[in-house]
């Protein structure tokens, strides 16, 4: 069971936009720190797609975008493309020194 | 440009031990907040181990007592010694360097646990 909830999957259609949610607690998300974004392919290492709950690295195209509010987080992607098929992961911290990094479960986006 | 490269994994038996290293370039280790990071086959990602710049260490649950993050400044390299390694230990592990435009991972080595 992950700290952080995500929803298993999600879909869209090329063109669509698609978001997924990222739920926390007082003691992560809600303690106001920092939500990182990761998109991984099979077989490779995460990506950072979105850093500081909103942040873009250089390279990561603008129709990624990230928001936060109280104790959740949410990615959007819009104008979605084939390529965009991946794994999800939202991270954070949290107060507790048993596990001060946290994630969500993962999502695994279909491009229909 | 920074990067990281872990190395170490490999097939273990179940009680054995192993040692992660991951080779650092870039910036300075000491001077970062460095995780261990693990993905068992088809799950998620799971946090490990940390060590902060000041030298302060933490373990998830499931490691503690079992598993010694540490560093050597002079190789600019960040180590995961594991020991009494059980077939749950099975998974890629990432090293991972926290920083204010956020999380840089390397490209994961595979332990085996199993006999």
């Amino acid at each position: 069971q992950s700290v952080l909830t995500q929803p298993p999957s999600v879909s869209g259609a090329p063109g669509q936009r698609v978001t997924i949610s990222c739920t926390g607690s007082s003691s992560n998300i809600g303690a106001g720190y920092d939500v990182h974004w990761y998109q991984q392919l099979p077989g490779t290492a995460p990506k950072l797609l979105i850093y500081g709950n909103s942040n873009r690295p250089s390279g990561v195209p603008d129709r990624f975008s990230g928001s936060k509010s109280g104790t959740s987080a949410s990615l959007a992607i819009t104008g979605l493309q084939a390529e965009d098929e991946a794994d999800y992961y939202c991270q954070s911290y949290d107060s507790s020194l048993s596990a001060p990094w946290v994630f969500g479960g993962g999502t695994k986006l279909t491009v229909l | 440009e920074v990067q990281l490269v872990e190395s170490g994994g490999g097939l273990i038996q179940p009680g054995g031990s192993l040692r992660l290293s991951c080779a650092a370039s870039g910036f300075t280790v000491s001077s970062n907040y460095m995780s261990w990071v693990r993905q068992a086959p088809g799950k998620g990602l799971e946090w490990v181990s940390v060590i902060y710049s000041g030298g302060s260490t933490y373990y998830a649950d499931s490691v503690k007592g079992r598993f010694t993050i540490s560093r050597d400044n002079s190789k600019n390299t960040l180590y995961l010694q594991m020991n009494s390694l059980r077939a749950e230990d099975t998974a890629v592990y990432y090293c991972a360097r926290d920083s204010a435009r956020g999380v840089n991972w390397g490209q994961g080595t595979l332990v085996t646990v199993s006999s």
